[in-house]
């Protein structure tokens, strides 16, 4: 099974609005971390914000915020006022904390998103 | 700055041919991991490693080895390379527990194998 869900391949966003990208997690580990990494054409890995599954308050990084439902196992990523400099993909990653997969990063397939003026 | 180094940005090699692909990193982390991406399919793990000397299989170990000799030096290794191992090879190291344990990423390896 998935560890981690991206259900969208494809998000397209106007300069200045707000978008959100949707990822589920899978995990029975009570101690997980979530993340979120940006990748542009150039290649590199960027990390964008994180999310500690004991945290009371959702994580905010400047424009980033994360939506975080453990409830219902979401992690979704919101970036505010998008800029045609956030068209890039975008992977939600999940980190176990205990186990003998201490210290794995899962990730999902990514969401590219494409912001346009 | 975190500075996780891969050898080479592009290689291009012929198939059967035994490939050696470095990781560094400098800022003592313990763990270390080896992804492969392609399009459509994300970052699929093929090996990690906690320690040295320790290695743990990820998703798609068939056709890879690892080394791990020294804490800051990770090696993945194609025994004997095929076609169908041409894609981008990405290397990142993270800290093994506490809060701030975001993987550091190197700038990505595409191996093209003819």
């Amino acid at each position: 099974a998935q560890k981690i869900t991206q259900t969208q391949p494809g998000m397209f966003v106007q300069e200045k609005e707000a978008v959100t990208l949707d990822c589920t997690y899978d995990t029975s580990d009570p101690s997980y971390g979530l993340f979120w990494y940006k990748q542009p054409s150039s290649g590199e890995m960027i990390f964008l914000i994180y999310q500690g599954s004991y945290d009371q308050q959702n994580a905010t990084e400047g424009r980033y915020s994360l939506n975080f439902q453990k409830a219902r196992k979401s992690a979704n990523l919101v970036i505010s006022a998008s800029q045609l400099g956030d068209s890039a993909m975008y992977f939600c990653a999940m980190r176990e904390n205990k186990g003998s997969t201490l210290g794995r990063l899962y990730f999902g397939r990514g969401t590219q998103l494409t912001v346009w003026p | 700055d975190v500075k996780v180094t891969q050898s080479s940005r592009y290689l291009v090699k012929r198939t059967g041919e035994k490939v050696f692909l470095e990781c560094v990193q400098d800022m003592d982390h313990e763990n270390m991991f080896w992804y492969r991406q392609d399009p459509g399919l994300g970052l699929r793990l093929i090996y990690f490693s906690y320690d040295v000397k320790m290695k743990e299989k990820g998703d798609i170990p068939e056709g890879y080895s690892v080394s791990r000799e020294k804490k800051e030096r990770f090696s993945l290794i194609l025994e004997s390379a095929s076609t169908n191992q041409t894609s981008m090879y990405l290397c990142a190291s993270s800290l093994l527990s506490g809060r701030n344990t975001e993987a550091f990423f190197g700038q990505g390896t595409r191996l093209t194998v003819v």
